[in-house]
């Protein structure tokens, strides 16, 4: 079965720094571009981050470019998110999704998503 | 700024067909995807490529496009169908993965 399955969510204080993991399997990972997808409560969904294979070309929104940083690990088939200087309006459900093979843009899998709340 | 923009609710009865429309100035020159999301799960990708259906989704989702506007239709609406829909698209420079605002489909 191909999944992706999110951690490291929890609640930091403003200013604060996290990192957010996403594991992935049922799929040769070095093969596909990642991305980071967030909601705010109540909110659509805003892109946040993508990172191509071997790391090549990586791009944020400008919301939190300087303050975010992703990065993936192939050996373990993961991707991170490092979060810094977190600000109130983080908080979100952070998803980690697979760029759609067939496709530049599209995220054809999704895991059910991580916490971050920043209080 | 490249942005997509939604209605914000669509209402349709049960048995009809339903339209979510997508505009955009980029969507000439860049794919669309659409998304369906229930309360409190993740979304699912519904259509790639403007008109092409992700596997396992059933025949009456359908997607279209013309110049800046692009269409999800849903033909012979069930209740099951209830979400949220968001299109998705990129930037003119491919660097930036776009979402439009999402529209609350209510099954009356």
């Amino acid at each position: 079965e191909v999944k992706v399955v999110e951690s490291g969510g929890t609640q930091v204080k403003p200013g604060g720094s996290l990192r957010l993991s996403c594991a992935t399997s049922g799929f040769f990972f070095r093969d596909f571009g990642m991305n980071w997808v967030r909601q705010a409560p109540g909110k659509g969904l805003e892109w946040v981050s993508y990172i191509s294979t071997s790391s090549t070309f990586i791009y944020y929104a400008d919301s939190v470019k300087g303050r975010f940083t992703i990065s993936r690990d192939d050996a373990n088939d993961l991707v991170y998110l490092q979060l810094s200087s977190l600000r109130a309006d983080d908080t979100a459900i952070y998803y980690c999704a697979r760029r759609h093979p067939e496709t530049p843009y599209g995220m054809d899998v999704w895991g059910q998503g991580t916490t971050v709340t920043v209080s | 700024s490249d942005e997509l923009t939604q209605p914000p609710s669509v209402s349709v009865s049960p048995g009809q067909t339903a339209t979510i429309l997508c505009s955009g100035d980029a969507l000439p020159q860049q794919y669309v995807y659409w998304y369906q999301q229930r309360p409190g799960q993740a979304p699912l990708l519904l259509i790639y490529k403007d008109t092409e259906r992700a596997s396992g989704i059933p025949e009456r989702f359908s997607g279209s496009t013309s110049g800046t506007e692009v269409t999800l239709t849903i033909s012979g609406v069930q209740a099951e169908d209830e979400a949220t829909y968001f299109c998705q698209s990129a930037d003119r420079s491919g660097a930036y993965r776009l979402f439009g605002g999402g529209t609350r489909l209510t099954v009356l």
